[in-house]
């Protein structure tokens, strides 16, 4: 069964770090760029970064730049998300997901799997 | 940045309503559209992707259209598991693939 699974969430307090980790299984992860997503309680979904298939190119929302950092190791099928100096707006669930291509145009498609999801919260 | 508008945010419908949702991109994106429904304490699953195309599994009430700016989702006969928040999500300027803000369906 292609799926991801995520662990690492819990409570941290303002300017904590926590280490997210996604779990791929069922699929040629080291094929596949990686996505983060998160949602604040109550909120819409906001797009926070993302790691190429072979880790050399990464991208981060402005809003986490210089404070989270996306990695992967396809020897374990891994990915994960180093978040840093946490504040009260980085509450939220976070989503790994898995972006399919398009196989004769090589555009990107849609999120086509994504993980259940792990709350982090920041509260002192 | 591409800007994602979606209308309208909330939704009262009936069961075997026929539902309309649009997703308004701030700049032209050809086809590059994902539609996503979302179900409380779940993650998003993909329901359309290049606009009209059919995600495998999806029942075929829902469909797709649009393209440059102005994208629909419809749903043809609103059913009782389709009570949900819907996304649209574009992948035409990489990174970042944003997402519009949501349409909130509830029972009327």
């Amino acid at each position: 069964e292609v799926q991801l699974v995520e662990s690492g969430g819990g409570l941290v307090q303002p300017g904590g770090s926590l280490r997210l980790s996604c779990a791929a299984s069922g699929f040629t992860f080291s094929s596949y760029a990686m996505h983060w997503v998160r949602q604040a309680p109550g909120k819409g979904l906001e797009y926070v970064s993302a790691i190429s298939s072979n880790g050399g190119s990464t991208y981060y929302a402005n809003s986490v730049k210089g404070r989270f950092t996306i990695s992967r190791d396809n020897s374990k099928n891994t990915l994960y998300l180093q978040m840093g100096s946490l504040r009260a707006e980085d509450m939220a669930v976070y989503y790994c997901a898995r972006l399919t291509y398009d196989i004769l145009t090589g555009y990107p498609d849609a999120f086509d799997i994504w993980g259940q999801g792990t709350m982090v919260t920041v509260s002192s | 940045d591409i800007q994602l508008t979606q209308s309208p945010s909330f939704l009262s419908a009936s069961v075997g309503d026929r539902v309309t949702i649009t997703c308004r991109a701030s700049q032209g994106i050809s086809s590059y559209l994902a539609w996503y429904q979302q179900k409380p304490g779940k993650a998003p699953k993909l329901l359309i992707y290049a606009a009209s195309t059919l995600q495998s599994g999806v029942p075929s009430r829902f469909s797709g259209s649009g393209s440059g700016t102005e994208f629909t989702l419809t749903i043809s006969s609103l059913q009782p598991e389709d009570f949900a928040t819907y996304y649209c999500q574009q992948l035409n300027s990489y990174p970042p693939l944003t997402f519009g803000g949501g349409t909130k369906v509830e029972i009327k």
